[in-house]
């Protein structure tokens, strides 16, 4: 599995954008990129994921440059409630072992 | 409601003394896995099972059984319990092939 890093933490205040980039240097052709978010004491959320482009739902848009070495999760408009950590994983799809790291953590601050 | 139920959700024991913890879906997901999550370790997988009466050693296996008689359920077994099994539990489960894969509410072990 590629190794993912991200920035260990970001500080942001209610209503700006966030984006948060991974970079994923050693992603290979059949990987996909996955996003999850974890509140404090719960298990992870599914949010995104993408293989190349951009793909936009009704949570979170995630941009992927041509050469896919990197990966950036944008968060329209953020909440109180959108401060979790945000973990990126690089993987084909349905891969067995889904490697979390250590994740970004997001405080959005009012 | 769809969902993934673990009990128990707290757990205090001692060393030695063999403990189970249940991991149940109802959306007829293939795979289920369970994690440990430590701090600053981030999640770390301990089995992973691909379907009925398969299952496989994720990063850290050592200490832990698992079985997979049914395909809604998904134990995890301590034969032996020890401290640094003492941490946080996540059971999950995915349609083969997704990545989008659904987390129980965790199970907190701490094992003195």
């Amino acid at each position: 599995l590629a190794k993912t890093t991200q920035p260990i933490s970001m500080d942001s205040y209610e209503g700006q954008e966030v984006n948060i980039t991974c970079s994923h240097n050693n992603i290979a052709t059949n990987d996909y990129i996955t996003w999850y978010q974890q509140f404090p004491s719960q298990g992870p959320r599914f949010i995104i994921q993408g293989y190349k482009t951009k793909v936009t739902n009704e949570v979170a848009s995630l941009f992927i440059p041509a050469d896919r070495k990197s990966s950036t999760l944008s968060l329209p408009r953020v909440s109180l409630s959108d401060t979790a950590v945000y973990y990126c994983l690089v993987g084909e799809t349905g891969f067995q072992k889904l490697v979390f790291g250590t994740g970004t953590r997001l405080l959005v601050s009012p | 409601e769809a969902q993934v139920t673990q009990n128990p959700r707290y757990l205090i024991t001692v060393t030695g003394k063999k403990l189970t913890v249940t991991c149940s879906q109802n959306m007829n997901h293939e795979y289920m896995s369970w994690y440990r999550q430590d701090p600053g370790l981030g999640l770390r997988q301990i089995y992973y099972s691909m379907n009925v009466e398969v299952t496989d050693k994720g990063d850290v296996p050592e200490g832990y059984k698992v079985s997979r008689k049914e395909k809604r359920n998904f134990p995890l077994i301590l034969e032996s319990p020890s401290p640094n099994q003492t941490s946080l539990y996540f059971c999950a489960s995915s349609f083969r092939g997704s990545n989008e894969q659904f987390f129980g509410p965790g199970t907190r072990l701490t094992v003195l």
